[in-house]
């Protein structure tokens, strides 16, 4: 069964620090992109981070570069995503994602995120 | 950044309506559109992607099309397991961006 575990969330104090992690099973890690989305409570989703494959491609959303890292080891089938400098404006729901480059012979389709772990809380608050 | 606009923002219908959500790009991103439910509590589901190309698994019952910078997702024939909220997101350039959501609720 393809399936994604996040943990590491919790309450933190603003400034502070949290590293999520995310363990990959039932595909093979190695070969996917994978990003990291995040809900505020009542919110939409936004997406936050992702990563290629081999880590040589990595991408932020503006409001949290210079402050989280993304990150992966694929001997351990596992993606992190280290945050520091925590603010109260980043509440929300994690969720890390596989995320798949579509295409066939003739034509590429780009990428979705079409597995998805359940979810960790992180809550910024004093 | 690419802003995605939904509309309407939320809608009721019964079971067997058809219905149709719209999203609108800021700019051009050529097909690099997907679609996603998401039901309370629960992550996001990839139900179209490249704005047209149904996700394995899903319900045919499921469309969507492209029209330049305007895209559809249709329900052909709305069943109970259908009532959530409904985003778009470009995948055309980072920073990848959600469309705000449609809630699909009960009439």
């Amino acid at each position: 069964e393809v399936q994604l575990v996040e943990s590491g969330g919790g309450l933190v104090q603003p400034g502070g620090s949290l590293r999520l992690s995310c363990a990959a099973s039932g595909f093979i890690f190695s070969s996917y992109w994978m990003s990291w989305v995040r809900q505020a409570p009542g919110k939409g989703p936004e997406w936050v981070a992702n990563i290629k494959s081999d880590e040589s491609e990595k991408y932020y959303v503006d409001s949290v570069k210079g402050r989280f890292t993304i990150s992966r080891d694929n001997a351990k089938n596992s993606l992190y995503l280290q945050m520091n400098s925590l603010r109260a404006e980043d509440t929300a729901v994690y969720y890390c994602a596989r995320t798949t480059y579509y295409y066939d012979r003739s034509d590429s389709y780009g990428y979705g995120m079409d597995v998805w772990g359940q979810g960790t809380t992180v809550t910024v608050s004093s | 950044d690419i802003q995605m606009t939904q509309s309407p923002s939320s809608l009721s219908a019964s079971v067997g309506d058809r219905v149709t959500i719209t999203c609108r790009a800021s700019q051009s991103i050529s097909s690099y559109l997907n679609w996603y439910q998401q039901k309370p509590g629960k992550a996001p589901k990839l139900l179209i992607y490249a704005a047209s190309r149904l996700e394995r698994g899903v319900p045919s019952r499921f469309t969507g099309s492209r029209s330049g910078t305007d895209f559809t997702l249709t329900i052909s024939s709305l069943q109970p397991e259908d009532f959530a909220t409904f985003y778009c997101q470009q995948s055309f350039t980072t920073p990848w961006t959600f469309g705000q959501g449609t809630k699909v609720g009960i009439k």
